[in-house]
């Protein structure tokens, strides 16, 4: 089945830095590629995602890009700012007809004023 | 409006207690999904309803049994459940013409005695 690798496990930045969380799967055939964000006591929240026919996604502060030869896709968040801070899952839907999310394992990224 | 409503937030229970979980939306979304939640850990797929039709079972234990009696409303039904079974469970929802974009409530947290 579909596995996905997700780094760093966690983050640390300083607000106004930038951060960039990657993440690799394994199924080729895998076409859409969304970013979860995750607030401490809450569901995930979706908050950009790729399809594969497109390299690169930008919403306001945050952008995804999309490798499909080399099998990766990162998340990045410029300007960062403490309400940033949270968990972040990438995530991938496998192929064969059932759309079913592999996530990876989450980046807890902290955001220090 | 992308809202997905849980009830209860929390749920405190005994292993010989019979308890519900409900979910609902008004999205017009026919796909609905149930995770389960440990601490620390992504989110794991425990049931897809598609047209208020199962269609996928993730081998989950006969204990937790799901239930979907209309397009708006997913109920997981909880009996004989054990101390391992404490997570927090959440639902998801997507639409027909974009089933691969999920969207989560904020979960419920159980917890077995």
């Amino acid at each position: 089945g579909e596995n996905v690798e997700q780094h760093p496990s966690t983050l640390s930045v300083q607000e106004g830095d930038s951060a960039v969380i990657k993440c690799t799967y394994s199924d080729s055939a895998s076409n859409y590629f969304p970013w979860y964000k995750q607030e401490l006591g809450k569901g995930p929240q979706l908050i950009i995602d790729i399809r594969s026919n497109v390299g690169e996604k930008k919403d306001q502060r945050i952008a995804v890009t999309l490798n499909k030869t080399a099998k990766h896709f990162s998340l990045h968040i410029t300007e960062t700012q403490p309400e940033d801070s949270a968990v972040y899952f990438c995530a991938v839907i496998t192929q064969g007809g059932s759309e079913k999310l592999v996530f990876g394992k989450g980046t807890k990224l902290t955001v220090n004023p | 409006d992308t809202e997905v409503t849980q009830t209860p937030k929390h749920l405190v229970m005994g292993m010989t207690n019979k308890k519900s979980l409900k979910c609902e939306q008004h999205m017009g979304h026919r796909a609905m999904y149930w995770y389960k939640q440990k601490a620390k850990k992504p989110p794991e797929l425990m049931f897809v309803y598609s047209y208020e039709k199962l269609s996928i079972n993730e081998s989950v234990p006969s204990r937790f049994s799901p239930e979907c009696p209309n397009s708006s409303l997913l109920n997981l039904h909880l009996h004989a459940l054990q101390p391992e079974d404490s997570a927090l469970y959440l639902c998801a929802s997507s639409h027909p013409t974009r089933p691969s974009t999920q969207y989560f409530g904020p979960g419920t947290r159980l917890l077995v005695l």
